[in-house]
Order: structure tokens, then C-alpha cells, then sequence
């Protein structure tokens, strides 16, 4: 498959907890987004990579959420001290270009 | 600010009934709009790429249309396996996200 591969596909975790989601893109895709989506929304940007470097992070990713992209490959997001208000489809995209995203199949997060 | 409403927010069709869905956008220079499918519990799957006001672009029963103000999805002679949530983007020249609409749930009947 040489699609988007995010991990894991559900998570469900309590209250306080951390978390840590797996994307990994399309390999000859420089460019890496992430996005969250909760029920009945269409996706929110969180942030963007080129490369290894991020370099365009949404308000919505407040300073519990941190996302890495280590030698330009796969990226990780961190949800620290998860919230109720956390729980979404957490989506990642990749693409070569500035247009054209494909995004995974999505992490879905259930924080109970 | 750049925003996305679509309309309607559901719609049901008998199989085989056309019907258009719309999106309205407002951006500060286009880059280009996108229209997306996404069925339940997956991410949402590429359909078009449209840039500039006229353009139109075909696949199967789908055709999306785009002027200077809103795009519109027409849907020719639907089946069962068209129902999804259909999503409109647009990406503005000045930066990289893409600003997504709520959607529209389609569903058709058979």
C-alpha cells in the first residue's frame, strides 16, 4: 500500500493520560500536514511540515500538542494531559506540491 | 477571512435523480478549491482540483464547477454507492492549509 499510513487507527485513553500518533506519508512527499476532525465538522488545520521543518502551527495546537517530523520521513503527534475536549479524528496528509493533499485513513481519539 | 460554508447540509436523492451541491468560499487570492469524499470512519478521499473561474472538471457521475464566488458538485444519475459526505477546501495563495467546509451528507436511495 503506498498510500498514507497513519497508527493506530483507534485509541481510547483516560483523562490526564499522553498520547502518541504514527503517520507515515507518501515517500517521495516532502510536505506533511496534520488535521483534526470531530463529528459533523470538516478538518481543522493543526500544522504543516516541509521536510523535517514545521513551519506553519495553528492557534488550535495549544502547548499540550506537540508534532515532530525526524529526518522528513514519518511524523509523530503528542497529545500531552489529554482532555475530554480532545476526542477527534486526528488526520494526517501529505503531498509533493502546495495542492493535492492525501490524507490517511485518520487516529481516532476517545478520551474517557 | 478565508471561510467555506456548504449547502445543503444533508440531502437524500432516489437513485438516479441529479442534483447539484454548493460551496461558497471567501479567500484572500485563490490558490484553488478542492473537493473531497469521505464515507464513515476514513479520511477523506481526493476528487478535483479546481484553480480559476470557469473551470470544470469531470469523473464518472461527478462534474464540479467553479466561479469566482462558490463551486458547485453535480451529481448526474446517483447510486447507492455515491452516499458520503462530500467536502469542499480552499487553499489561498498566501500559506499552505487548507480551510475545509462542514460538508454535505449525501445519501441516496435506492
Amino acid at each position: 500500500d503506498t498510500g498514507v499510513s497513519q497508527d493506530p487507527r483507534h485509541k481510547i485513553t483516560k483523562r490526564g493520560q499522553n498520547v502518541t500518533f504514527r503517520c507515515d506519508p507518501i515517500s517521495e512527499h516532502n510536505r506533511l500536514y496534520w488535521y483534526r476532525q470531530t463529528l459533523g465538522q470538516g478538518p481543522e488545520f493543526l500544522t504543516y511540515f516541509q521536510n523535517e521543518a514545521q513551519l506553519e502551527k495553528s492557534r488550535l495546537l495549544s502547548d499540550r500538542f506537540s508534532a515532530e517530523r525526524p529526518k522528513g520521513s514519518f511524523s509523530t503527534l503528542e497529545i500531552q494531559r489529554t482532555e475530554q475536549g480532545d476526542s477527534a479524528m486526528y488526520l494526517c496528509a501529505s503531498s509533493l506540491v502546495q495542492y493535492g493533499y492525501t490524507f490517511g485513513s485518520g487516529t481516532r481519539l476517545t478520551v474517557v | 477571512e478565508d471561510q467555506v460554508t456548504q449547502s445543503p447540509e444533508a440531502l437524500r436523492l432516489q437513485e438516479g435523480e441529479s442534483s447539484s451541491l454548493n460551496c461558497s468560499y471567501t479567500v484572500s487570492g485563490l490558490r484553488g478549491l478542492f473537493w473531497y469524499r469521505q464515507d464513515p470512519g476514513k479520511g477523506p478521499e481526493f476528487l478535483f482540483t479546481l484553480y480559476s473561474a470557469g473551470e470544470e472538471k469531470e469523473k464518472e457521475r461527478l462534474k464540479a464547477t467553479l466561479t469566482k464566488k462558490e463551486s458547485f458538485l453535480h451529481i448526474t444519475a446517483p447510486k447507492p454507492e455515491d452516499s458520503a459526505t462530500y467536502l469542499c477546501a480552499v487553499q489561498a495563495r498566501a500559506g499552505n492549509q487548507f480551510y475545509f467546509g462542514t460538508g454535505t451528507s449525501l445519501t441516496v436511495i435506492p
